[in-house]
């Protein structure tokens, strides 16, 4: 069964610095999603990572990944206020024909003025 | 945004009551899925499908059962609904993409399920 691990869950952080979202897998993929929810609401895709090495990069937010080990990053520059929201790594475990991704619980971000 | 929408948005039930939720696509995508979000969980597959009348079980499935009968259809059903079934409940859907075989999930607005 495949297990997606994030940490830290909570991440309290001030306006301006710089903080680091870690996302472990358990089992071989070459595919892995960041998304992002904000309170009461659904969930919005931020980047798709389909290979080993792969980055991506929007505004103060970069997800990589590494295939070898297992691990997506998510890192935030300079943290404002409007990225205060709980972000979400999903792992596609089919590596056939059936599709489905497994999340892990979330990071709920707080940036603080 | 991609053409998903869900009914209800909000329900209350009374326990041990069925109970069907509706998910609805106008994108044509392959695969749809029910999940269901809890505090502390994230989100949790309950049942997916990959075609008309083509579904698996997801890792919480006890409880629910899913139907597909046309491609735009997925049915979440509740056989007989127990507190432990309160949730806010998303079906996401996913089809060809670009880049590789399939595109990332796109959410629906979400069922906020109360069992009373």
């Amino acid at each position: 069964e495949l297990k997606v691990e994030q940490n830290p869950l909570f991440l309290s952080m001030q306006e301006g610095k710089n903080y680091t979202i870690y996302c472990n897998y358990s089992t071989t993929s070459d595919r892995l999603y960041w998304y992002r929810q904000d309170p009461g609401k659904s969930l919005e895709s931020l980047f798709v990572l389909l290979s080993n090495g792969a980055v991506k990069q929007e505004g103060r937010l970069m997800a990589s990944l590494d295939t070898k080990a297992r691990l997506s990053t998510l890192h935030i520059t300079a943290a404002v206020h409007d990225l205060s929201a709980t972000y979400f790594c999903a792992v596609d475990e089919s590596g056939g024909s059936n599709y489905k991704l497994t999340f892990g619980k979330g990071t709920l971000l707080t940036v603080n003025p | 945004d991609a053409g998903i929408t869900q009914s209800p948005r909000h329900k209350v039930t009374e326990t041990g009551t069925p109970v069907t939720l509706r998910c609805h696509q106008t994108e044509n995508h392959r695969y749809m899925y029910w999940y269901r979000q809890d505090p502390g969980h994230g989100l949790r597959l309950i049942h997916y499908s990959y075609g008309v009348k083509d579904t698996d079980k997801g890792e919480v499935s006890d409880g629910y059962s899913v139907s597909r009968s046309k491609t735009e259809d997925f049915l979440l059903t509740l056989e007989s609904a127990t507190s432990s079934q309160t949730s806010v409940y998303f079906c996401a859907i996913s089809g060809r993409g670009a880049e590789s075989g399939y595109t990332e999930a796109f959410f629906g607005q979400g069922t906020r399920l109360t069992v009373v």
